[in-house]
C-alpha cells in the first residue's frame, strides 16, 4: 500500500520554463511534507518543507503547494536551471510516527539547455 | 544541520558474506535512521536506531539480517548479513534534529 505516490517516474523541462512535480497521499493523519532533491552518487538533499496548517510555502525559486482535500501537493521551480535536474522525493510525517517519513518513488526531472 | 560521514560509499560483496556499513554524525543526534533503495524504487525505511535503546525494525526487516549498532550520540553501524543479489540496493543513514532530517551519501551495494 503506497501511501506516498509520485506518479510520473521523470519529467523534461525547457530551462527557463516552470517544472512542477505532483505528490499524492492517501494517509490523512500526515501532517508535514518535504521535498528532497537526490544526485546520483549522494544522499538525498532537503529542498522545502511544508505543514499541514499551511497550503504554500516558498524559498526562492522553489514553491511547495498543499491541497488538503486532495492530499495532493506540488512543487513549483522557476525558472528551472540545469543544475536542477535530479531526482526529486515526496516525503511525509505523519504524528506520532516517532519522525518516521514515508517517501514517494521519485520524480526524475529533467532539464534541456 | 549534522553532516554526516557515510562508509563505504561503494562495495561488491561476495552472496553469503557480510557488510558492515558505518555513519559518523558532526553532532550528537538521538535519532538515525537506516533506509535501502532499490533500483527505481522508493526510500524503505529498514529501522529506527535511537541511542539508548534497541533499534527498532520495519515489517519485512529482521535484526539477524540487518544487525545495527548505536554505540554513542555520533555513530552508527549497518550489517547486511549473509548477503545475497537480492540485497543490492543503496543504503543510507539519516539523522532528525530540530531543523529537519540529514542524510549520508549512501553505500550502493552490489551482491554477486
Amino acid at each position: 500500500d503506497q501511501q506516498v505516490k509520485q506518479n510520473s517516474p521523470s519529467l523534461s523541462v525547457q530551462e527557463g520554463r516552470i517544472s512542477i512535480l505532483n505528490c499524492d497521499y492517501t494517509n490523512s493523519m500526515f501532517d508535514y511534507f518535504l521535498w528532497y532533491k537526490k544526485y546520483p552518487a549522494e544522499g538525498p538533499t532537503f529542498l522545502i518543507s511544508i505543514s499541514s496548517i499551511k497550503d504554500k510555502n516558498e524559498d526562492g525559486r522553489f514553491t511547495v503547494f498543499l491541497n488538503k482535500s486532495a492530499k495532493h501537493l506540488s512543487l513549483h521551480i522557476v525558472p528551472s536551471q540545469p543544475g536542477d535536474s535530479a531526482v526529486y522525493f515526496c516525503a511525509a510525517r505523519a504524528m506520532d510516527s516517532n519522525y518516521q517519513l514515508i517517501w514517494g518513488a521519485g520524480t526524475k526531472l529533467i532539464i534541456k539547455p | 544541520s549534522a553532516v554526516i560521514s557515510q562508509k563505504p560509499s561503494r562495495d561488491i560483496c561476495q552472496r553469503g558474506t557480510s557488510l558492515t556499513i558505518q555513519c559518523q554524525v558532526d553532532s550528537q543526534v538521538t535519532m538515525m535512521f537506516w533506509y535501502r533503495q532499490q533500483p527505481g524504487q522508493s526510500l524503505t525505511l529498514i529501522a529506527t536506531a535511537n541511542q539508548g535503546s534497541e533499534a527498532t525494525y520495519e515489517s519485512g526487516f529482521v535484526i539477524d539480517k540487518f544487525p545495527i549498532s548505536r554505540p554513542n550520540l555520533t555513530f552508527s553501524t549497518l550489517t547486511v548479513s549473509n548477503m545475497s543479489p537480492e540485497d543490492s540496493s543503496i543504503y543510507l543513514c539519516s539523522v532528525y534534529q530540530g531543523n529537519g532530517y540529514t542524510f549520508g551519501s549512501g553505500t550502493r551495494l552490489t551482491v554477486v
